[in-house]
């Protein structure tokens, strides 16, 4: 397998605020980092693709500027989601990509819960 | 295609009885199918993989079926236990692909 830190596990933040989201591979280095949304008894729906160095690529209806991705090292990807709003609590978990495996794995998640 | 559920669909087993959960995929060019475990407020954890070129694989306790001609994919729980309460759900990817696409999952409920 392979060792993958999601933080924080959960987060509640105002209406209107920013929340960052981190995840690093402690064990490999990810050239390919998947965010993934999950909304209560729902399956996993891919937000976003980014490779390291490069911009995100956002999976149709998801908005890029609300949703900033940044994966500017090899171990570690953040997701900033910009003036949160209530339609925005979900658990959000992120999986790295190790080069020459097409095995995916997975974040612990964050549990963000906007009021 | 992506596929979004509802609702998830549930499966009921006692305790020590196998558990077969199953998967239908849409993508005839999807080439490499995985299972997951996803346990409450946790990220999906890896179980087993298998790739188009297999029909069966196994692993401690489970084990994965492909039927490629009928696009299904089925995990088998041998001797199921407490622990195995989850929802569990499959992902396939293409040729070429590097995103997964997931499955609705299903809840295992394990019975005493």
């Amino acid at each position: 397998g392979a060792v993958v830190s999601q933080h924080p596990s959960w987060v509640i933040c105002k209406s209107g605020t920013s929340v960052k989201i981190e995840c690093r591979s402690l064990d490999f280095q990810a050239t390919t980092m998947f965010w993934y949304r999950q909304f209560p008894k729902q399956s996993l729906m891919l937000m976003a693709t980014s490779n390291e160095g490069s911009k995100a690529t956002y999976e149709q209806g998801v908005e890029k500027d609300k949703f900033l991705i940044n994966h500017a090292s090899l171990t570690l990807s953040t997701l900033t989601v910009t003036s949160a709003h209530p339609e925005d609590s979900s658990f959000y978990i992120c999986s790295p990509s190790r080069a020459g495996t097409r095995a995916a794995f997975f974040g612990q998640g964050t549990r963000l819960t906007v009021v | 295609g992506e596929s979004v559920g509802l609702h998830l669909p549930t499966l009921s087993v006692q305790e020590g009885d196998n558990s077969i959960i199953n998967c239908a995929y849409s993508n005839s060019a999807s080439d490499y199918f995985i299972w997951y475990k996803q346990e409450s407020g946790k990220g999906p954890q890896f179980i087993i993989d298998i790739r188009s070129n297999m029909d069966k694989r196994q692993g401690q306790r489970v084990t994965v079926l492909l039927n490629k001609t009928v696009k299904h994919l089925s995990l088998q729980i041998a001797a199921t236990q407490p622990g195995d309460s989850a929802v569990y759900f499959c992902a396939e990817n293409g040729q070429g692909a590097q995103k997964l696409v997931f499955g609705q999952g299903t809840r295992l409920t394990i019975n005493p």
